[in-house]
């Protein structure tokens, strides 16, 4: 198993460009995230999803839109970038809630100038 | 609302020495708790979780949590730490969602 993948690992935009991060999961996982990590600030959860067709807003969901159409990918799609999007970001997926823990992936890093 | 929260951002112990990360819970119900490891330019690795089986909980690496109702506390130690040990340290807690702390960065001088 693969467990999860992140696309692309590193990616460098120009402020106001728009990018499309991947992230795919092989566990057959119920629920995926992305969250965003910046030094000093931990991990801040940007959108979650609890089902496949389902997303939801997390703690910094502003500038940022995600789908799930299929259930093993969890897109995250930054529209119009802006340089306080430079951040990595990482996906994780689980496969419920409680006790289960949570899958991450290698992280995308991404710079906006 | 559940919550964590990692007292320490760095902590610096010789190799050898005894490693103690500290973390406290507030949850209004049984929680579960989580330690995770991050290396340097890589994701979230699972150390040890706790989900009421036992209060000692033992995971990787030689790393083990005890869970402590009465002070609310998950705190991470390790006998002798390894220069491999260096990396930074998370703690979370799920009811339901999970909530993480703010990290502890763990050096490990020679």
């Amino acid at each position: 198993n693969a467990g999860v993948t992140q696309t692309p690992k590193f990616r460098v935009l120009k402020t106001g460009q728009s990018m499309t991060l991947l992230c795919a999961q092989d566990m057959n996982h119920e629920y995926m995230y992305w969250y965003r990590q910046d030094p000093g600030m931990g991990l801040r959860l940007i959108h979650y999803s609890v089902g496949e067709g389902t997303t939801a807003k997390g703690e910094v969901p502003d500038g940022y839109n995600v789908s799930r159409l299929k259930k093993q990918n969890f897109l995250l799609g930054l529209e119009s970038a802006a340089p306080s999007q430079t951040s990595v970001y990482f996906c994780a997926s689980r496969r419920g809630q409680g006790a289960y823990e949570q899958y991450f992936g290698p992280g995308t890093r991404l710079t906006v100038t | 609302a559940q919550s964590v929260t990692q007292l320490g951002s760095h902590v610096s112990v010789s190799e050898g020495a005894l490693v103690l990360l500290r973390c406290n819970y507030s949850s209004s119900v049984p929680p579960y708790l989580f330690w995770y490891v991050q290396y340097p330019n890589q994701g979230l690795q699972l150390l040890l979780k706790y989900t009421s089986a036992a209060t000692l909980v033992k995971g990787i690496n030689g790393f083990e949590a005890e869970f402590k109702k009465s002070e609310t506390s998950f705190h991470l130690t390790k006998p002798s730490a390894h220069m491999s040990d260096a990396a930074e340290y998370f703690c979370a807690v799920s009811v339901n969602d999970m909530r993480f702390g703010a990290g502890t960065r763990l050096t490990v001088k020679p």
